[in-house]
């Protein structure tokens, strides 16, 4: 089965810049989908394929994909980004094993 | 704007079936696909498994022996059963919609806590 890594934690000042990865084995050439889940909340789709956005989803989250790894860019973070955002490829249903974002 | 909905019971003992129901309202189920995921506490997400408003069915592997979804396109829902449940399957489950095409899932259910325990 197809493995995606996540690192468990990552930590941005307010207002600064996270980047979230989600490692695998040529993912670039997948398309790759991302989730934010709140404390408390079901998983919200973020970003799909690779750099789309659903309605409802602020500029401030974009998504790249190339090589190896696939990332998730939140930019101007905010207190309510507060989450964990777990990734997911398109031809698996399986997901990555999640990243708590710490917004300090 | 679609809408799931889990029912079930929320504690089961040890070798019993888990069984729930994901109410579909705002769309017809008779198209994408439907899915369950769960999410044991403080862990992460788990995919479950999938049907087509057609019937057929895709499960994870880990879980193929245990897992049965079916669906009901008159009643708009479609529903889980494990069997032979244990501690380890004590989680939040969701059900979901995944789209055909591109596969992600796209709307969610707030999901409903079972508890296995004796």
């Amino acid at each position: 089965s197809y493995e995606l890594t996540q690192p468990l934690s990552v930590s941005v000042v307010l207002g600064q810049t996270a980047r979230i990865t989600c490692g695998g084995d040529n993912i670039g050439r997948k398309n790759v989908h991302w989730y934010q889940q709140r404390p408390g909340q079901a998983p919200v789709l973020v970003i799909f394929r690779d750099m789309n956005r659903p309605p409802g989803i602020p500029e401030r989250l974009s998504g790249s994909n190339s090589g190896n790894t696939a990332t998730l860019t939140i930019s101007r973070a905010q207190a309510g980004d507060e989450a964990d955002y777990y990734c997911q490829v398109w031809d698996s249903s399986a997901f990555g094993g999640g990243t708590k974002l710490t917004v300090l | 704007q679609v809408q799931l909905q889990e029912s079930g019971p929320g504690l089961l003992r040890p070798s019993e079936t888990l069984s729930l129901t994901c109410t579909v309202s705002g769309d017809s189920i008779s198209s994408y696909s439907w899915s369950w995921i769960r999410q044991p506490p403080g862990k992460g997400l788990e995919w479950i498994g999938y049907i087509y408003y057609s019937g057929s069915t895709n499960y994870n592997p880990a879980l193929r022996n245990r897992v049965t979804i079916s669906i009901d396109t008159t009643e708009n829902h479609y529903s889980l059963k494990l069997d032979s449940v244990t501690a380890a399957d004590t989680a939040v489950y969701y059900c979901a919609r995944r789209d055909n095409d591109e596969y992600f899932f796209d709307s969610w259910g707030r999901g409903t806590l079972v508890t296995v325990s004796s």
